[in-house]
């Protein structure tokens, strides 16, 4: 079993559709990265999180430290949020070095 | 945000030639960076922790004499692949982290190695 398991392995939605991507962990974390990769293959941090929720335009990130869950949810999903998508943890012993999930490849149609 | 480049973005080569990936932070000062491949379809795979002025860690099954990392500055580290073979043949990718930085890290746009 992974350390940190990401659900749907894949997605596809529909323009404008509401997305969640999910995220469960099993070690105990200082910080969960949500990450977005583009077919080009650069990765792009989205965001990073050990509480709560933030959100950045149409990107909303959620926690819950006690049941070891993230989500990260699409609003208004878009064909060019088609990527993969990748959450990785890092530990308060493992510093900056993360442990990433095996990533949910996103497509939206238009 | 903090901006990570990586030089070349592709190359090929033939087999048994070493090949240079550059991996700069450009407006901050990374004392710890990482290198990862990845195979298509895969996640990334962390292959060492490289820190200024010191050797790099590698992970478990990475052949540091194979893969050598050189951290020389605060805003370069730099991968060798030696004697690169057709199976050395993946998407390189570090990232950066910078001092005090609370556990981000900046990711490069990756390299894409073709070994022939």
């Amino acid at each position: 079993k992974n350390e940190v398991e990401q659900s749907p392995q894949n997605l596809t939605a529909q323009e404008g559709e509401f997305i969640t991507i999910n995220c469960s962990y099993s070690v105990g974390i200082s910080a969960l990265h949500w990450l977005q990769q583009h077919p080009g293959g650069g990765i792009v941090s989205l965001f990073m999180l050990s509480s709560g929720k933030k959100k950045h335009g149409r990107l909303i990130a959620t926690i819950n430290i006690q049941e070891k869950h993230s989500s990260l949810h699409i609003t208004a999903s878009h064909p060019r949020d088609s990527a993969v998508y990748i959450c990785a943890g890092s530990t308060k012993t493992s510093g900056s070095r993360l442990t990433f999930g095996e990533g949910t490849q996103l497509t939206v149609n238009p | 945000g903090a901006v990570v480049s990586q030089h070349p973005s592709r190359v090929i080569c033939k087999s048994g030639t070493s090949v240079k990936i550059e991996c700069r932070s450009l407006d901050f000062q990374a004392t710890t960076m990482f290198w990862y491949r990845q195979f298509p379809k895969q996640s990334l795979m962390l292959m060492a922790t490289s820190n200024e002025g010191s050797k790099a860690t590698y992970e478990q099954g990475v052949e540091k004499d194979k893969f050598l990392i050189n951290h020389a500055s605060l805003t370069l580290s730099t991968l060798t692949v030696t004697s690169a073979h057709p199976e050395d043949s993946s998407f390189y990718i570090c990232s950066a982290s910078p001092p005090g930085g609370h556990n981000e890290q900046f990711f490069g746009p990756g390299t894409r190695l073709t070994v022939l």
